[in-house]
């Protein structure tokens, strides 16, 4: 099981924003990732292996953590920035699952 | 570049079956992972199941064992999901993703709406 936190996060453009994501077990091997997810369209892969930035990801966006604690900061929020945060574990079909979400509003 | 195409919306009554299809190209179909997510209104995302096209031997999150059958055809690249006994619960968005060993899931599918209605 993967918990989020917060569940909602209202910042202004500009600001830093620090989401968590905490594992009941160990992640094995980093296969942790974080998806951006905006109404209308699939969720966008940012962040694989718990810290790598995936192709065209602006380097605002960071990932952290390893073993069952990890953050995602984005370090200055652009207006395209507010939406809807997930982190995943995934590479093996027994234990892929997502966490609840944590929602980036505008304050 | 690899690109994944679903099949369009589809409304359904209680009780009934959906196939989603989710055609692949310029990547490798039969050693890539396709793995299927849904989110509901006002929901998160929910990994359903996976094949890996080369081993045919799909896999399931518990909670979808007995309704999803996710297939694959490998002469035209395309992935199945067809849910069964379907109800208003089932009404969601429905994407099939590219899973790449430690690099996550990198493409996605547009989704497909699913609506189940009386």
């Amino acid at each position: 099981v993967l918990t989020q936190s917060p569940d909602t996060l209202s910042l202004s453009p500009g600001e830093r924003a620090t989401l968590s994501c905490r594992a009941s077990g160990t992640v094995a091997s980093s296969y942790l990732g974080w998806y951006q997810h905006k109404p209308g369209q699939p969720p966008r892969l940012l962040i694989y292996g718990a810290s790598n930035r995936a192709t065209g990801i602006p380097d605002r966006f960071t990932g952290n953590g390893s073993g069952t604690d990890f953050t995602l900061t984005i370090s200055r929020l652009e207006p395209e920035d507010f939406a809807v945060y997930y982190c995943q574990q995934y590479g093996s079909f027994s234990q892929n699952t997502f966490g609840q979400g944590t929602k980036v509003e505008i304050k | 570049q690899v690109h994944l195409v679903q099949s369009g919306a589809e409304v359904k009554s209680p009780g009934s079956s959906v196939k989603v299809s989710c055609k692949t190209s310029g990547s490798t179909f039969s050693t890539s992972t396709i793995t299927w997510v849904r989110q509901a209104p006002g929901q998160g995302l929910e990994w359903m199941g996976g094949i890996i096209p080369m081993f045919g031997k799909p896999d399931y999150a518990e909670k979808f064992q007995d309704r999803v059958t996710i297939s694959a055809d490998d002469s035209t690249s395309t992935v199945y999901m067809e849910m069964s006994s379907l109800t208003s619960d089932d009404t969601a968005v429905y994407y099939c993703a590219r899973e790449q060993t430690f690099f996550g899931l990198d493409f996605w599918g547009q989704g497909t709406l699913v609506t189940v209605s009386s």
